[in-house]
């Protein structure tokens, strides 16, 4: 069974940075690429950007590229995204997504992580 | 970038009867192998979206066949037949024919 188990929530400061990570299981990590999606508070989804987990290569939405950075660990079958110089703007549910390099399905969801930024 | 515009349902649909949402986007999402790279996604309350259909009309695994997408380059539908009360929620286009990805802005499905 494909698994994307996010980690926990996040209360942060403003102008603080915020690390969350996917881990995945139930496939081969290198064979997928791993999404980023934001969804703020009664608001609709927004692609962040994405991972090629085989050789890092990213790909970002404009507007993230200089808010997002998709990192991956091949030992721990782990994709992470940190955030920077956060702002209430930034406070959303986070998720991540795989899908097919072909087909770009989003088959598999994570849980979400809420992030709250706040002081 | 491609801008994907969803409509409004008149809702509530009364369970049992059909619903059909539609979609549509600013520049064709037909890429040159020919297939149509719309996805359609299913997101419940409090839950993470669900994958539907890809390809516009490829139902995901263990989706209803209650659930059809339809569509051409631009234009796309996606019919519920004999709605449930399972079926309410939010439903989002996606395109994934080039980057960035870009969602619809959603449609809201109540049932009576």
């Amino acid at each position: 069974e494909v698994l994307l188990q996010q980690s926990g929530a996040e209360l942060v400061r403003p102008g603080s940075s915020v690390k969350i990570s996917c881990k995945a299981s139930g496939y081969t990590f290198t064979d997928y690429y791993m999404h980023w999606v934001k969804q703020r508070p009664e608001q609709g989804l927004v692609w962040i950007g994405r991972i090629n987990p085989a050789n890092g290569n990213t790909v970002y939405a404009e507007k993230f590229k200089s808010k997002a950075t998709l990192t991956a660990d091949k030992s721990s079958n782990t994709a992470y995204m940190q955030l920077s110089s956060l702002t209430s703007e930034d406070t959303a549910t986070y998720f991540c997504t795989r899908s097919g390099r072909d087909s770009y399905a989003h088959k598999n969801w994570g849980q979400g992580v809420m992030v709250t930024v706040s002081s | 970038d491609i801008v994907m515009t969803q409509g409004v349902l008149p809702n509530p649909v009364p369970s049992g009867e059909s619903a059909s949402i539609t979609c549509r986007s600013s520049k064709s999402l037909v890429y040159k192998d020919g297939k149509t790279y719309l996805n359609w996604f299913l997101q419940r309350p409090g839950q993470s979206p669900q994958l539907l259909t890809y390809w516009m009309s490829t139902r995901a695994s263990g989706v209803s066949d209650r659930f059809s997408g339809s569509g051409s380059g631009t234009y796309f539908t996606l019919k519920i037949s004999r709605v449930r009360a399972e079926d309410a929620g939010v439903y989002y286009c996606q395109q994934v024919r080039e980057y960035p990805l870009t969602f619809g802005s959603g449609t809201k499905l109540e049932i009576k």
